[in-house]
């Protein structure tokens, strides 16, 4: 398995676009979760899936932000308008029952 | 909902001693705690976990202890080297919401050769 697969791997952007990130969980995991990590904030939960339902997004920040998952290979999360505030490394990671496995992430910069 | 605390936030250890980071959380009805480790520019990988009719799990020389009365677990790496040299975050899961994990905020490990 190629465990969790995120793309783009590096996105640099300008202030105003709009951005998607990607996201293929390793398959039969039911649960997908984004996260984004910073020096400031550390590591936030920004919403979480179910059996491609989503559950919690009180952690995403604001209305700029969305994410979807269509089915159960493919999830995005959308930023538009992107903002320099939104620079950071954003994870997807799937699991089934309790144990996550984190992607690569997506190193994000919005000048 | 849960609140994790995680100390120190940063650890300086010599190489071949030990060292222990702590966790407590709020939640008696969490169950799952897992362990993970980040090194600079990667991705949070799993590498211990214990579930709450445990007290305690090792492998080789990582160990996690957890106390259910007092809503505290603790993570015991020994012999540390200098590629123990990480972020490490403890999390607190109660499985009934589909594995979400409430993480601390890390612990910063430096293990000085």
């Amino acid at each position: 398995d190629a465990g969790v697969i995120q793309s783009p791997r590096h996105e640099v952007t300008e202030m105003g676009q709009e951005v998607t990130l990607r996201c293929k969980p390793i398959s039969g995991h039911n649960s997908l979760f984004w996260y984004r990590q910073t020096m400031m904030r550390g590591l936030e939960l920004l919403i979480y899936f179910n059996n491609n339902v989503p559950i919690d997004d009180s952690g995403m920040p604001e209305d700029r932000f969305s994410a979807k998952m269509p089915n159960a290979s493919f999830s995005t999360l959308k930023i538009q308008p992107s903002e320099p505030r939104d620079s950071a490394v954003y994870f997807c990671a799937t699991g089934q029952y309790n144990e996550q496995f984190f992607g690569p992430g997506t190193r994000l910069t919005v000048l | 909902g849960e609140n994790v605390e995680q100390h120190p936030s940063t650890l300086s250890v010599q190489e071949g001693d030990s060292a222990v980071i702590k966790c407590t959380y709020s939640d008696s009805a969490s169950n799952y705690f897992p362990w993970y480790k980040q090194e600079l520019g990667k991705r949070p990988q799993l590498i211990i976990d214990i579930r709450s009719n445990v007290g305690e799990k090792k492998d080789q020389r990582i160990a996690v202890t957890l106390n259910k009365t007092a809503k505290h677990f603790s993570l015991h790496i020994t012999e540390t080297q200098p590629e123990d040299s990480a972020v490490y975050f403890c999390a607190a899961t109660y499985n009934t919401n589909a594995g979400k994990s409430t993480f601390g905020d890390g612990t910063t490990l430096t293990v000085k050769p």
